[in-house]
């Protein structure tokens, strides 16, 4: 069984540092993996898609990096704002069906002005 | 529109009523995934369906719950007698091929029984 895990669970920063969010996966046979962002009471906006055969993938501020073969992503942050304060959640999607996504727990990110 | 429709973004139920959460997803998407998110909780998997087919519901309570992706219209999810455990916030995805192009998720709805 698929299991994600996401560290740090929260984390505190300053505005304009740059920060590193770590998430494993404990099945290597992964479809992609996908970086959410959840605001409170609200849905989930995608940030960054990996797909399995890719090693990193960019987007503004956002990097994200995918070593499958031992299980672990991170996403990477650069010159924090506080309007990136959120909870970042990444999910798997299996090899063999790709179409369930396992969800990590969430690092919740406060960025302070 | 190009996102995924949820409605009603908060529902309230007393308990032992039905509660009925639709999903449209985006133009052009035929798959469509229910996950539930409870209180301090991660998001879990629930049912995977396709226009007029479910696919995997291996995440679904085996009682009260039901989903259908009917060929014209939204997806429901439908919750029969709820109980209080049923309070949730309840997410739908849309994906155009399977998840090759990653999911797009709505807004959710926001069940409290009461």
């Amino acid at each position: 069984k698929q299991e994600v895990t996401q560290i740090p669970a929260a984390l505190s920063v300053p505005e304009g540092e740059n920060l590193v969010l770590n998430c494993s996966f404990t099945d290597s046979a992964i479809y992609n993996l996908q970086w959410f962002r959840q605001d409170p009471g609200k849905g989930l906006t995608s940030l960054l898609l990996i797909q399995s055969s890719q090693r990193e993938q960019t987007s503004g501020r956002l990097n994200a990096s995918l070593d499958k073969s031992s299980g672990r992503s991170t996403l990477y942050i650069a010159a924090s704002q506080p309007g990136d304060s959120a909870t970042y959640l990444c999910a798997v999607a299996e090899e063999t069906s790709g179409s369930r996504l396992t969800f990590g727990e969430g690092t919740q990110l406060t960025v302070n002005p | 529109n190009a996102g995924v429709m949820q409605n009603p973004r908060h529902l309230v139920r007393r308990r032992g009523q039905e509660a009925r959460l639709r999903c449209s997803p985006v133009k052009g998407h035929s798959h469509v995934y229910w996950y539930r998110q409870l209180p301090e909780e991660g998001l879990k998997f629930m049912v995977y369906l396709q226009k007029e087919n479910i696919i995997d519901e291996s995440g679904m309570p085996k009682e009260r719950f039901s989903a259908e992706f009917p060929k014209e219209g939204p997806s429901i999810l439908r919750i029969q007698q709820v109980v209080r455990g049923d309070s949730a916030a309840y997410f739908c995805a849309s994906s155009p091929l399977r998840t090759y192009y990653g999911y797009t998720f709505g807004s959710g709805t926001r069940l409290t029984v009461v």
